[in-house]
């Protein structure tokens, strides 16, 4: 079976501070994805940045990066440079090729921002 | 604009009654999911669909039905046999990866915020 643990329920951050946001998922399957998404208070889920399990680079868009540690099995989520619209909830996810590709999330961070 | 829209985005239940949730999209999606999403939790998979007419059970489908006579729709209903069905609803769409690449991001709806009265 799949899991993703995320074990910071809540994480504070100073305005233009970095904030790691912690991830370590488990599977068998050799190809698989892994997902951050970000989901205000509106609860509309809105998707950050992906990394693949065979992509040798960590990948980064913008002020976002993520840490990929395979042998871990992590991968955190760097935002670097936090503004005060970046407090949300932000989930981990990953898709593998069982249930339909669906994605398979963790319990989520809830992220507050503060001036 | 393409997308996916939910609706309605809040929904009464009264005990005993059953009630549909809408979800179109119009990004020529193959795949769609539904998930639940209760307070300060992850979101759980209800059902998923790779193809018209066919459909699968997630994890909590217990209670839950849908049907996918079109590409571009997957309504959820929700059964009086869900006993706790007060939670947020999230409908989802996304290419099927390829060439076993998995970076097909899901694109999410508003949500149906479903409360019963």
């Amino acid at each position: 079976a799949q899991k993703i643990t995320q074990t910071q329920p809540g994480m504070f951050v100073q305005e233009k501070e970095a904030v790691t946001l912690d991830c370590t998922y488990d599977t068998s399957d050799p190809s698989y994805g892994l997902f951050w998404y970000k989901q205000p208070s509106s609860g509309e889920m809105i998707f950050l940045i992906y990394q693949g399990s065979y992509d040798q680079q960590n990948a980064t868009e913008g002020r976002y990066s993520l840490n990929f540690q395979k042998a871990r099995k992590s991968a955190n989520l760097v935002i670097s440079a936090s503004q005060l619209g970046d407090s949300a909830m932000y989930f981990c996810a990953m898709r593998v090729t069982d249930s339909g590709y669906a994605l398979n999330f963790g319990k989520g961070t809830s992220l507050l921002v503060t001036p | 604009d393409g997308g996916i829209t939910q609706s309605p985005k809040y929904l009464f239940r009264k005990e005993g009654q059953n009630v549909t949730l809408s979800c179109e999209q119009n990004l020529n999606h193959d795949a769609m999911y539904w998930y639940r999403q209760d307070p300060g939790q992850g979101l759980r998979l209800i059902y998923y669909s790779q193809i018209v007419n066919d459909f699968q059970k997630g994890d909590i489908a217990e209670g839950y039905s849908v049907s996918r006579e079109k590409k571009e729709s997957f309504p959820l209903t929700v059964t009086s046999a869900q006993k706790n069905p007060t939670a947020f609803y999230l409908c989802a769409s996304s290419p099927l990866p390829y060439g076993g690449r998995m970076n097909t991001e899901a694109f999410f709806g508003q949500g149906t915020r479903l409360t019963v009265v």
